[in-house]
């Protein structure tokens, strides 16, 4: 696979066990944050979205939770499977501001799922 | 199948010789963007385009042009490719409406020598 995971944070869990992922973002502006997960070899895939006036949402097995007073976002993955293992992202854009079509991503997190 | 493609998956050059990485996409989204991809730095965006001939500059657009005359197309042109542009491409496409959900290619590794 590529070698993009250099110097990464990384989280090592067992098959079963739950997952939680943490990012810091910079821009106050910003009104959406998103997690993208990459698997070696592959581009980023969406996992899941939050706006900024809202402090959790869920998805199939995944939560985000967001907490602006500190600019901190997370993502939970319950009952981390093999198949999680990747890279995840989080990205934030300023969708009511004038450079809507800018995302800004963070540097990652290698997480690894041991059977 | 809906999906972003991009050409050519792997190219090695040298320095000064223009090239052109193509990318297309088959959902009829309108927007679309670059982005390169280094070790330990994430993905920093280059350009992206709301439209057809819409387009704005991203974080990172020094050494690199676009264009878009078609809706499914985005081609990223090197004019004079550097060392310093050895790195992971990828291209993405989304919804207007939803710019925060994109769909991205399977990337175009170039190494400039």
């Amino acid at each position: 696979g590529e070698s993009v995971g250099l110097h990464l944070p990384t989280l090592s869990v067992q098959e079963g066990d739950n997952s939680i992922i943490n990012c810091a973002y910079s821009n106050s502006a910003s009104d959406y944050f998103i997690w993208y997960k990459q698997e070696s070899g592959k581009g980023p895939q969406f996992i899941i979205d939050i706006r900024s006036n809202m402090d959790k949402r869920q998805g199939q097995r995944v939560t985000v939770l967001l907490n602006k007073t500190v600019k901190h976002l997370s993502l939970q993955i319950a009952a981390t499977q093999p198949g999680d293992s990747a890279v995840y992202f989080c990205a934030e854009n300023n969708a009511g501001g004038t450079s809507y079509g800018k995302l800004t991503f963070g540097q990652g997190t290698i997480l690894t799922v041991h059977p | 199948e809906a999906q972003v493609t991009q050409n050519p998956r792997y190219l090695i050059t040298v320095t000064g010789k223009k090239l052109t990485v193509t990318c297309s996409q088959n959902m009829n989204h309108e927007y679309m963007s670059w982005y390169r991809q280094d070790p330990g730095l994430g993905l920093r965006q280059i350009y992206y385009s709301m439209n057809v001939e819409v387009t704005d500059k991203g974080d990172v657009p020094e050494g690199y042009k676009v264009s878009r005359k078609e809706k499914r197309n985005f081609p990223l042109i090197l004019e004079s490719p550097s060392p310093n542009q050895t790195s992971l491409y990828f291209c993405a496409s989304s919804w207007l409406g939803g710019v925060y959900e994109q769909y991205f290619g399977p990337g175009t590794r170039l190494t400039v020598t």
